[in-house]
């Protein structure tokens, strides 16, 4: 089954704590990207990624970081998580620049 | 800043009635998409409409584009209580870089 998977689904943590989220499609997309979603704000992209070792930022890339050693995996990290960032994200993929998007089921961070 | 704005952001109606909603969007696009959201879920697909497009349909949905005003309308006709969902208006606006997403419109259907 096509899919993108976003782990962990939920994570309470405190501030300061380093943290990883992973996210690994199985469709053989080259367009990864992260988003996070707050209410009001709709969706915002956080970083983007073309293809391995390609990557780029979104609006609000301020305390994130990504890599991309591998197609299908597209890890968002968080080195020094704070407060302002506790939201819901999502992990999307795409076989090219003009296609639809694949979403993950999200992971809802909390920091404390 | 938001490429795309949804109009209404919150729309009830009960199972059967049609359901409009628009997005307006600042910038020239490639194409623009929308998706819908159930409640603490992923986005999910429904149609994409290309810039020189005017109406897209997928079975109950129809999307029309007008690219002179810079809008797009979602209508879901017939529409039943598994519609209820918020839906995103997505604007591409080349290079394959980015999709920049609207704020949502919640639709709520009601038996």
């Amino acid at each position: 089954e096509a899919q993108v998977t976003q782990n962990p689904r939920y994570l309470i943590t405190v501030t300061g704590k380093k943290l990883t989220v992973t996210c690994s499609q199985n469709m053989n997309h080259e367009y990864m990207s992260w988003y996070r979603q707050d209410p009001g704000l709709g969706l915002r992209q956080i970083y983007y990624s073309m293809n391995v070792e390609v990557t780029d930022k979104g609006d609000v890339p301020e305390g994130y970081k990504v890599s991309r050693k591998e197609k299908r995996n597209f890890p968002l990290i968080l080195e020094s998580p704070s407060p302002n960032q506790t939201s819901l994200y999502f992990c999307a993929s795409r076989a090219t620049g003009t296609q639809p998007q694949h979403f993950g089921d999200g992971t809802r961070l909390s920091i404390l | 800043s938001q490429q795309g704005e949804e109009d209404p952001q919150a729309l009830s109606i009960q199972e059967g009635e049609n359901a409009t909603m628009n997005c307006s969007y600042k910038t020239s696009i490639n194409n623009l998409q929308w998706y819908r959201q159930n409640s603490g879920r992923g986005l999910v697909h429904l149609i994409l409409i290309r810039s020189n497009e005017r109406e897209k349909h997928s079975g109950r949905l129809r999307v029309t584009l007008d690219t002179s005003k810079k809008s797009s309308s979602l209508l879901i006709t017939a529409s039943r209580a598994a519609d209820t969902a918020s839906y995103f208006c997505a604007t591409d606006t080349g290079g394959g870089n980015k999709l920049t997403f609207g704020t949502g419109t919640q639709l709520k259907v009601e038996l």
